[in-house]
Parts: structure tokens; sequence; C-alpha cells
């Protein structure tokens, strides 16, 4: 498809485990983020990655949270040891000049 | 820290009303304001992208204006239809040059047939 995709859609992780949220930029996408919403709040910035560079990790809640992007195409969020705190959609962005482009995002709920 | 606000929350409109609602940021340092529609399990969808005071722009039946002098946008919709429910949801860049985006919490729109 011409759009970003996400996978999964939707995950439940008992707390503890580790997970990985992919995203699926558009090609040619220069640049791609991560976002963060939790329930009643925007979207809050993760991360930022210029092709395989990633430029901005400053939006990262903590060490448990990895993002990478190893050949500036598809990006993969690491989660280890899920928190409940963790539980929020995780939103993955692509840009080539100064408009976003969203995915659908992954709903992750850890119990 | 930039600050994006936007009100209401929610807002319930009966079918073929008009509405609209506001999103206020900082006026110094200003760089731009984005406009998406996000309805539920879909993408997030580019409304707008408005950069200059007095900026109108307009899609169908939604429209917006920006006034960077006093920090605020608002966004209409004319004849509101069921379709229209979602959430939107206005952002801001960081700094000149830096694409990453600032939210607001976003203003939930529900139309009642």
């Amino acid at each position: 498809g011409a759009g970003v995709s996400q996978s999964p859609r939707y995950k439940v992780a008992k707390r503890g485990q580790d997970v990985a949220l992919r995203c699926d930029p558009i090609s040619g996408h220069v640049s791609l983020f991560w976002y963060q919403q939790a329930l009643g709040q925007g979207p809050e910035f993760l991360t930022y990655f210029q092709n395989e560079a990633q430029l901005d990790k400053s939006g990262l809640p903590s060490d448990r949270f990895f993002a990478e992007r190893p050949e500036g195409s598809v990006s993969t969020l690491k989660i280890q040891r899920t928190q409940q705190e963790d539980s929020a959609v995780y939103l993955c962005a692509s840009s080539f000049a100064d408009e976003q482009f969203f995915g659908p995002g992954t709903r992750l709920t850890v119990l | 820290i930039l600050n994006v606000e936007q009100s209401p929350q929610s807002l319930h409109v009966q079918e073929g009303d008009s509405t609209n609602f506001t999103c206020s940021f900082p006026s110094s340092n200003f760089y731009a304001l984005h406009w998406y529609r996000w309805e539920t399990a879909k993408s997030p969808e580019a409304l707008f992208v408005m950069t200059l005071n007095g900026d109108e722009k307009k899609k169908g039946r939604i429209s917006a204006t920006l006034n960077t002098k006093e920090g605020y946008s608002y966004l209409y919709i004319k004849g509101s239809q069921p379709e229209d429910s979602a959430t939107y949801l206005c952002a801001s860049p960081t700094a000149f040059g830096n694409e990453k985006l600032t939210f607001g919490t976003g203003t939930r729109l529900t139309i009642i047939p």
C-alpha cells in the first residue's frame, strides 16, 4: 500500500514481557518518528530517525525503550520488561518534507 | 517546553449544525500549526498546515484560521455530518526546521444523527 503501516495493530502483554512494534514507512521517506499516546492525552514524541541515524531520542521514557531503523526504512520500537504505564497507542509517522504521514498505531495493553 | 492546548475536550453536535473549536499555542517562536483528523481505528489524517498570520485554509466543509500574534487557531466545520465524528488534533513543531511535533490533547467530536 501507499501509506504507513504498523504491526501488530493490537498487542496484549503480561507485565514484564518484552514487545516489539514494527513500522513500515512510505517508501523514500527519509524521516521517521515514533509517538506515544496515553489515554486522554495527545500523542507525545518518543524518537526521530533520519535514514538510519537516530537523531533524537529525548522522548523515550526510560532505558527500557529502544528503537532502531538499521537500513533506513523499516523501524522497530522495542519495550523491555513492560509495565502497566506503558499501555498506550504507539504511532509511527514518516515524512519527506514538512508533512508527517501517520500509521494507524499499535494499541499496547499491559496486564 | 512548548505548550499546545485544545478546547473543548469533547463536543456533541447535531447533524447539520456547524461547529468550531480552538487550538492555542505560545505566540513567541511560532513556526507552523498542523491540524489532523483521527477517526477511530484509522490513521491520523493531515487536514492543514498553516504558517502565516491571518492564514485561512479550506477543505470541503472544513476550514481553519490562524492568528499567530495572539496564539490561536480555529477549526470550523460547516453542516456537520456523521462522518465528521473523530478526534481533531493540532500540533506545532518545537523549533524551526525541527519536524518533531508537540500535540494538543485533541477535541473529540461526536455528530448526533
